[in-house]
């Protein structure tokens, strides 16, 4: 099955600064890659997502980039502000798969902006 | 309200204790899904159901059993629940597979904490 390893678990910046966050997958045969925000104590929630027939797609401050030929992809928040901090997951599935249903999610990145 | 209904939002029982978790949505969604959350390792699928009596194993199905007999509910059941069944829970639902689509994403409910001394 499909496995995804994300990092860094934890990642600190001063607000205005840049964070990355970087996802690899197992399963070549994924072509869709959600990235979701949890503020603590809520649910996670959809913040931008990438299909395999792209290689970027931008939504203000949040990015995506994907390389399928080293199946790994990147959350990018350029000027981070306070309210970005979270943790934020990574995942991965398969569309054309047999399993359509099974969603695959990386260990999960807790970001602090420090004002 | 659009929305995934998750009951009991907070639980302490016993090793060996039926319980039952209940998931609603009332968005008429086709698919639904199970998670467990724990720190260090993120989501993981437990069960989901793609339609009424469909449902599939996820990642970590052991010590779980699901049921889908209307489109609206998705209970998770623990038939002998263990001390590593302590975790942080999340119903999810649908149009369409965890994708959603490009309107509707994935929905989540609030979550329910279990915790099985």
């Amino acid at each position: 099955g499909e496995n995804v390893e994300q990092h860094p678990s934890t990642l600190s910046v001063q607000e205005g600064d840049s964070a990355v966050i970087k996802c690899t997958y197992s399963d070549s045969a994924s072509n869709y890659f959600p990235w979701y925000k949890q503020e603590l104590g809520k649910r996670p929630q959809l913040i931008i997502d990438i299909r395999s027939n792209v290689g970027e797609k931008k939504d203000q401050r949040i990015a995506v980039t994907l390389n399928k030929t080293a199946k790994h992809f990147s959350l990018h928040i350029t000027e981070t502000q306070p309210e970005d901090s979270a943790v934020y997951f990574c995942a991965a599935h398969n569309a054309g798969g047999t399993s359509y249903g099974k969603l695959t999610f990386g260990q999960g990145t807790i970001l602090t902006v420090h004002p | 309200e659009a929305q995934v209904t998750q009951n009991p939002r907070y639980l302490i029982t016993v090793t060996g204790k039926k319980l039952t978790v209940t998931c609603s949505q009332n968005m008429n969604h086709e698919y639904m899904s199970w998670y467990r959350q724990d720190p260090g390792l993120g989501l993981r699928q437990i069960y989901y159901s793609m339609n009424v009596e469909v449902t599939d194993k996820g990642d970590v199905p052991e010590g779980y059993k699901v049921s889908r007999k209307e489109k609206r509910n998705f209970p998770l059941i623990l038939e002998s629940p263990s001390p590593n069944q302590t975790s942080l829970y999340f119903c999810a639902s649908s149009f369409l597979g965890p994708t959603g689509n490009s309107n509707q994403p994935q929905h989540f409910g609030d979550g329910t904490r279990l915790s099985i001394l």
